[in-house]
């Protein structure tokens, strides 16, 4: 089956610990996304790449990094200079449909949770 | 601030009925429009997606797009209590294609 999967589904982590989210597609997308979700707020955008090997800051940044090395793979370390990083944490991918559009899918989620 | 702007609900209607969401959004260059249905608790799941002006239908679902007055919305069609889910509207802009997301509106389909 094709999909957009990410581990682990809950994640609790200790003030002072960095932690890394997998997030890992076989759909052949080219670009993928992370965002963090908030009750009472929209999806937030982290870091988006579109090719391997670079990748760019998207709206909240701060405290958070991610690598591409893989097509397939995009993890998102959540460090301990993130002040507030309890959320629901969603990984994307897109890739041009014949359109031009690009809708994003998303993956499962991991739901993160500071101590 | 390019914004997507939802009213977050809950919008009510009996099952059978027509569901009529609504969203605006403030940047002109916005070239597509998804919708997603994300049940509490799980991700988000792409409905439909527009991109010309007009109606678009698929199913039970129509999407419509006015660029003119910035308005988008999505029609539910013969609703039922499965449909009950939060539905967020997003906006494509920019070269790289960046989505901006709103809030979602909560729907709650009532038996």
């Amino acid at each position: 089956d094709g999909g957009i999967t990410q581990s682990p589904k809950y994640l609790f982590r200790k003030e002072g610990q960095n932690v890394t989210l997998s997030c890992e597609q076989n759909l052949n997308h080219d670009a993928m996304y992370w965002y963090r979700q908030d009750p009472g707020q929209g999806l937030r955008l982290i870091y988006y790449s579109q090719i391997v090997n670079d990748f760019q800051k998207g709206d909240i940044a701060e405290g958070y990094s991610v690598s591409r090395e893989k097509k397939e793979s995009f993890p998102l370390t959540v460090t301990s200079a993130q002040k507030n990083p309890t959320a629901f944490y969603l990984c994307a991918s897109s890739t041009p449909e014949r359109t031009g559009a690009r809708p994003q899918y998303f993956g499962p989620g991991t739901r993160l949770t500071v101590l | 601030q390019k914004e997507v702007e939802q009213n977050s609900g809950p919008l009510s209607v009996p099952e059978g009925a027509i569901a009529s969401l609504n969203c605006t959004y403030s940047d002109r260059g916005s070239q597509s429009f998804f919708w997603y249905r994300q049940y509490s608790g799980k991700s988000p799941e792409l409905i439909m997606f527009i991109y010309s002006n007009g109606d678009k239908e698929d199913g039970r679902f129509t999407a419509q797009l006015n660029k003119a007055s910035q308005y988008v919305s999505l029609l539910i069609r013969d609703s039922q209590p499965s449909d009950s889910a939060t539905y967020l509207c997003a906006g494509v802009s920019g070269g790289y294609q960046k989505v901006t997301f709103g809030i979602g509106t909560k729907l709650q389909v009532i038996p």
